[in-house]
């Protein structure tokens, strides 16, 4: 069974800080890592992708990777209140399209 | 370039009665999928298509459940008969790369 863990929170933080989110995989097989952020209500978009051991930046957002602890995590840097949302982690096989969310991670931040 | 369309919106029905729903995948984008969401989880693969093929339907619950793709375009996914524990969003997304899967708005099934 293809598991996806996350902390469901709320996540509440002072705007300007970091927001950390983590995420575990069972699979050691996912090769793709994904993080979506979902606003209430509406549907997931993707933020960040990351295929490979180490750190990967995109504006204020950094998605980490571990294979070998089989951890994965994003850091928003500066939060704003924008920034609340569900963020989803998800991963998926060598080749494959198919992708095993997690419950997500209800992150709240504060003005 | 237009995003991923579904219809409808919303839907509120009565248990053992059927509905559908219907999904455009963005243009040229080969896969679709079916998911299910259930309030405070994450989403949860129905139903893969490659072009008008069956990917992967290993969660799809086909005594009640059915999708179908012709032309390798619009995709309509059906419940009959449904059950309360229906009730969800069903998103549909499309792709072309295994990174970068579009959602559609979803559609809210309420089983009374």
């Amino acid at each position: 069974q293809k598991e996806v863990e996350q902390n469901s929170g709320p996540l509440s933080v002072p705007e300007g800080a970091i927001a950390s989110l983590n995420c575990t995989y069972s699979d050691r097989g996912s090769q793709s890592f994904f993080w979506y952020r979902q606003y209430s209500g509406k549907s997931p978009e993707l933020i960040m992708s990351i295929y490979s051991n180490g750190d990967k930046e995109d504006g204020r957002f950094t998605a980490q990777l571990n294979k070998a602890s089989q951890y994965v995590s994003l850091l928003i840097r500066d939060s704003q209140p924008s920034d609340s949302a569900t963020y989803l982690c998800g991963n998926s096989g060598a080749g494959s399209y198919q992708l095993t969310f997690g419950k997500g991670t209800k992150l709240s931040v504060i003005p | 370039e237009a995003g991923v369309a579904q219809s409808p919106r919303y839907k509120i029905i009565e248990k053992r009665q059927s509905v559908a729903f219907w999904c455009n995948p963005i243009s040229g984008h080969a896969t679709l999928y079916w998911y299910q969401q259930i309030l405070g989880q994450g989403p949860k693969l129905l139903i893969q298509f490659q072009n008008n093929g069956v990917v992967d339907d290993s969660q799809l619950p086909k005594d009640r459940f059915s999708a179908e793709r012709l032309k390798g375009v619009d995709s309509t996914l059906k419940i009959q008969p449904a059950k309360l524990e229906d009730s969800a969003v069903y998103l549909c997304a499309s792709s072309m790369r295994v990174d970068e899967q579009f959602f559609g708005p979803g559609t809210r099934l309420t089983v009374l």
